[in-house]
């Protein structure tokens, strides 16, 4: 079975674009996650959506957002960048089925975004 | 609120020595506690998990952890370290009726031949 994919795999911006990350989870997974890693702050919580959901999210600015579609694909968008956008973001699928407790989140590679 | 603590930024281990990675944290009620690992240029890999039940976990390449409730912490350990070991290992939780994971800062592990 195919793991979480991400698209691109690197990005370079100026400050003031704007950018469109894809995630594509594992088959059947229903549920994805998005998180932004820093060597500094690890790794930040963005939000996370089920069957097109928002269920959760974090602790960011409205400039992040994000949706996930019928098939589950996700994607999340990063409007007017900022420097400090920089960072390696991360997707996670998990199945998320009744009855199951807290099910394993499996990661992608991640996209590695730069902003200057 | 809710954290989680890794208190050492790097551990040294030499190879066939046991290795220990600290983790504990702060979330009301009893969270559910995982363990993962990140390789250079590559996502998170999972370890383990604690659901509930014995305190001990075992997970994957040999890799274990405790939980110990009255410290809150949550530790990883394995009996003999490899070089092959060596990688960035992330603590989290998620609080049970939530869908929010919160992760440590990382620890990195560094295994000496």
């Amino acid at each position: 079975k195919a793991g979480v994919t991400q698209t691109p795999r690197y990005l370079i911006k100026t400050r003031g674009q704007q950018v469109t990350l894809s995630c594509s989870p594992i088959s059947g997974h229903r549920s994805v996650s998005w998180y932004q890693q820093t060597p500094g702050q690890g790794l930040q919580f963005l939000f996370e959506y089920f069957s097109e959901t928002q269920r959760n999210k974090g602790n960011f600015p409205g400039r992040f957002s994000g949706r996930q579609f019928s098939n589950s694909r996700s994607e999340m968008n990063v409007s007017t960048l900022e420097l400090g956008d920089s960072a390696l973001y991360l997707c996670a699928s998990s199945l998320e089925v009744a009855g199951v407790v807290a099910d394993t989140q499996y990661f992608g590679p991640g996209t590695r975004l730069t902003v200057l | 609120a809710q954290s989680v603590a890794q208190p050492e930024d790097q551990v040294n281990v030499a190879e066939g020595n046991p290795l220990t990675v600290k983790c504990t944290y702060s979330v009301s009620g009893n969270p559910y506690l995982f363990w993962y690992v990140q390789y250079p240029n590559r996502g998170l890999q999972f370890l383990l998990k604690y659901i509930t039940g014995d305190n001990l976990v075992k997970g994957s390449y040999g890799f274990e952890a405790e939980f110990n409730k009255s410290q809150t912490s949550f530790h990883l350990k394995k009996p003999s370290a490899l070089v092959s070991d060596s990688a960035l290992y992330f603590c989290a939780v998620r609080g049970r009726g939530t869908y929010k994971y919160i992760f440590g800062t990382g620890t990195r592990l560094k295994v000496l031949a």
